[in-house]
């Protein structure tokens, strides 16, 4: 089967950084995606890995590991608008489905 | 420009009645996707089109709920005989290219 798991909840300082796992367990893997929740809205899409390695887009990062089922997003300088939950979702292929996980809930203090 | 949109925002809707959720994707995003939301969980698969096509639909729960995107580009997701277990959000998102999606509002379904 496939399987994901994030912390459910993290807490870190306003402008310190936060690195939040995402481990999966899936057959046929074909890409992993980070999106962000504020509470009450949509997700909305942060980033997409594919191959091994960091994807950077201003303050925030996302690293794939395939042989490990490991991935990571990395947010830099984290700000207050930062508090919101942190999806990780994986592909497989011959399939559309996109499994998402449970979210982590991070929240930044002032 | 305008993003994903969906009607109605909320339903309310008694056991055992049929209720159509309507999603209007992005102008030009080929794919589409409807997905249920718990609280405190992430989106919940429930089926994919690619224009008109519906290619996958692996994750709808039964036979009551069902989906049809008739020209390729508004969507409607229709859940017959409603039970209480059917209560969420209802989301649907739309990508131009199969991955970055664009999720809509959502729609909250109460089913009492």
């Amino acid at each position: 089967g496939q399987n994901i798991d994030q912390p459910t909840e993290m807490t870190a300082t306003e402008g310190a950084i936060v690195q939040i796992n995402c481990t999966y367990q899936t057959s046929g893997f074909n890409g992993l995606f980070w999106y962000q929740q504020h509470a009450g809205e949509a997700p909305t899409f942060l980033s997409y890995n594919v191959l091994d390695g960091l994807e950077e887009k201003g303050r925030f990062s996302s690293f794939l590991s395939r042989s490990k089922g490991y991935s990571y997003l990395l947010l830099k300088e984290l700000q207050m608008k930062d508090s919101a939950s942190y999806l990780c979702a994986v592909t497989t292929s011959g399939t559309y489905k996109y499994i998402f996980g449970t979210g982590t809930r991070l929240k930044v203090l002032a | 420009g305008a993003g994903v949109s969906q009607s109605p925002r909320y339903k309310v809707t008694k056991r055992g009645q049929d209720v159509a959720l309507r999603c209007d994707p992005i102008s030009g995003h080929v794919s589409l996707y409807w997905y249920r939301q718990a609280l405190g969980q992430g989106p919940e698969f429930l089926t994919y089109f690619n224009y008109e096509a519906q290619q996958d639909k692996s994750g709808l729960p039964n036979d009551r709920f069902s989906a049809e995107r008739p020209e390729g580009s508004i969507s409607t997701l229709t859940i017959q005989r409603t039970e209480q277990r059917d209560s969420a959000m209802y989301r649907c998102a739309s990508s131009p290219n199969g991955y970055e999606q664009y999720f809509g509002p959502g729609t909250r379904l109460t089913v009492t």
